[in-house]
């Protein structure tokens, strides 16, 4: 299977910070990597999919890019409704795997 | 709109079963693949098992292979989870989720239910 390793597990931003989430592979999976979004008491949202495409509906201001093992994703300036937990999944082989996830809280 | 509402979930002892459902609509169901993922309380999302549009394409996680099947029926819009020989460990909140690309290449799951909770427990 391949693992997903996301770090950090945490973080406290303000809002206007702008973030970065890094997801890591263990093996290359080309761009084969989406990123979600969940609120506590809610399903997961389609963020990012594909690495580096922006979900229709989801603001500019988060991005995706990365190919091979190694993904970053980025919020430039945090808006409030931004504190939730992300996580990253592959879709290059079965099984899909998520990453840990992300927790961005409020600093 | 995309709709997906879940449900057959319970309490049921370990070794139970238990039928899950997901009834689709807002979309033509046929076209997409469809998936099941879970979260345990407090973890992150685990995927289950998941199928192309129709049946010919279908893959589970090794911890349900065996016990768990996915099936569909088109002509209802409906998606299920047939889950034999419950384990303790199979406790989470099961969510149906719709698949943009080709099942066992490039996709994501791009809408998603409210989800529907099964708690094994003796």
């Amino acid at each position: 299977d391949v693992q997903m390793t996301q770090s950090p597990s945490s973080l406290s931003a303000s809002v206007g910070d702008r973030v970065t989430i890094t997801c890591r592979a263990s093996q290359r999976i080309d761009g084969y990597l989406n990123w979600y979004q969940q609120k506590p008491g809610k399903a997961p949202n389609l963020l990012i999919y594909a690495a580096s495409s922006l979900q229709s509906g989801v603001p500019s201001r988060f991005s995706g890019r990365g190919s091979g093992t190694d993904f970053t994703l980025t919020i430039s300036g945090l808006q409030p409704e931004d504190f939730a937990t992300y996580y990253c999944q592959q879709s290059y082989n079965t099984p899909r795997t998520f990453g840990q996830g992300t927790k961005v809280d409020i600093k | 709109e995309v709709q997906l509402v879940e449900s057959g979930g319970g309490v049921v002892r370990p070794g139970g079963s238990l039928r899950l459902s997901c009834a689709a609509s807002g979309f033509t169901f046929d076209d997409y693949g469809m998936t099941w993922v879970r979260q345990a309380p407090g973890k992150g999302p685990e995927w289950v098992s998941g199928m192309n549009w129709n049946g010919g394409n279908i893959g589970y996680a090794d911890s349900v292979k065996g016990r768990f099947t996915i099936s569909r029926d088109n002509t209802k819009n409906s998606l299920h989870l047939q889950m034999n020989n419950l384990r303790v460990e199979d406790t989470a909140l099961y969510y149906c989720a719709r698949v943009v690309g080709t099942w066992g290449s490039r996709n994501w799951f791009d809408s998603w239910g409210q989800g529907t909770l099964v708690t094994v427990s003796s």
